[in-house]
Order: C-alpha cells, then structure tokens, then sequence
C-alpha cells in the first residue's frame, strides 16, 4: 500500500525566512509520481509541480524550488523569501503509474507567514 | 473554460437525508475523481472514474455511489446521509496522457456538507 507523510502540521515564519516543508512517501511501483498542492484559506487546490519516479532532478520555479531523493523516499519542498500570500496548507500526494492518476495525499503543513 | 464545476458550494442536510453533489467538468477529461477531506486530515478517494460507464472504488466508498453517463459529469449521492459524512467533498478531472504518464489533477473548489 501506498503511503504519505507529512511530519509536519503546521509550520510559523516571519515574512523573508526560508522555509523547508517536508515529505517522505512509500509505496512498492518503481514507477510513480509525486505532486504538491496548495490549499489557501479560500479553500481551493492549487496544482504546484508534478515529478515522477525516474527524475531525480530538482526543480526551481520562483521562489519554489523541490528536492526529489529516491535514496531517502523524500520529496521535500522549500520556499525561499516567504510572503504573507504563501500562507495555505500544502498537500504531497502520491499517484502511482499503474492506478489510473489517483492520488494519496499527507495531512498536509500549514503554513503560517507573519509580516 | 469553466474547468471543473461543483454544486451546490455549500449544504446542511439532516440525518438520513439523501443528496446529489453534482460535478461537471468542461476539459474533456476521461479521468474523474471524488474526494473527501475531514479536518486536519488530507484528502480521501471516495470514487473514481475513467471513462463513461465505468467507476470505481476508492479508499473510503462506504455510504455513497457514483454514475457517469457522460464523460462531463461525475455525480456523488448520498442515500442516507450520517453524520461522519460531513466533510468537504472534492471533484477533480485529468487527462489519461500516455499509459504509466500520470498527469496532474484538476480541482473543483469543493462542497461543504454538514449532516445534523
């Protein structure tokens, strides 16, 4: 079975801090993907960044920037200079190759950015 | 596009009460999917969908059911609602891609139900 985890519920920083958020998964596929998501307080989901399983790449968007280690299962994802508009809950989900896009999400990290 | 399409936003029912949440979505998406999220918890698969005709279970289907006629609409009844159903429930839509090429999904803004 396939498993996600996020260590972290919630995670409090002054506005230009960097912040890591965490994400360790589990599952059997050697192929697979993993996803982010950003939930803001409106309530909607965001679709952030999509990686799958031979990639091992990290990426950088902006300020977004994710770290993928097949070695450690990790998928941790870090926001540099934080704003106050980072401010939400943010979902690591895991879909593997074999099971028609479903996803299984972590709890989630909220996110809390102070001015 | 409208993308993917959520009625009602918001409902209160009573318990033992039956509803349809209604999804459509306007991308063409084979793939659709029903999710549930209770607090502080991520999202759960309730249903799913690949094409017309065709659905399937999810991780926690107990006490709902699911049709797709058409490849726009996937909605969710609940026959006799309870109120461990209430929660914030998620319609999302994506597109097959290539076999094993799982794309991204797709969200509606989501339906808040309590069951009283």
């Amino acid at each position: 079975a396939q498993k996600v985890t996020q260590a972290q519920t919630e995670i409090s920083v002054v506005e230009k801090e960097d912040v890591t958020l965490d994400c360790v998964y589990e599952t059997r596929d050697t192929t697979y993907y993993l996803f982010w998501y950003k939930q803001p307080p409106s309530g909607e989901l965001v679709f952030l960044i999509r990686r799958n399983s031979f990639d091992e790449q990290n990426e950088i968007s902006g300020r977004y920037s994710w770290n993928f280690q097949k070695s450690t299962s990790s998928f941790n994802f870090t926001i540099t200079a934080s704003q106050v508009v980072d401010s939400a809950v943010y979902f690591c989900a895991l879909s593997e190759a074999q099971g028609y896009s479903t996803l299984t999400f972590g709890k989630g990290t909220m996110l809390l950015v102070s001015p | 596009n409208a993308g993917v399409t959520q009625t009602p936003k918001f409902r209160i029912l009573k318990i033992g009460q039956s509803m349809t949440l209604q999804c459509t979505q306007d991308m063409n998406h084979n793939y659709m999917y029903w999710y549930r999220q209770d607090p502080g918890m991520g999202l759960k698969l309730i249903y799913y969908s690949v094409g017309a005709g065709i659905t399937d279970k999810g991780e926690v289907p107990n006490g709902y059911n699911v049709s797709r006629s058409t490849t726009e609409d996937f909605p969710l009844r609940l026959e006799l609602a309870a109120p461990s159903q209430t929660s914030v429930y998620f319609c999302a839509s994506s597109y097959p891609g290539q076999p094993l090429n799982n794309q991204p999904q797709h969200f509606g803004d989501g339906t808040r139900l309590s069951i009283l």
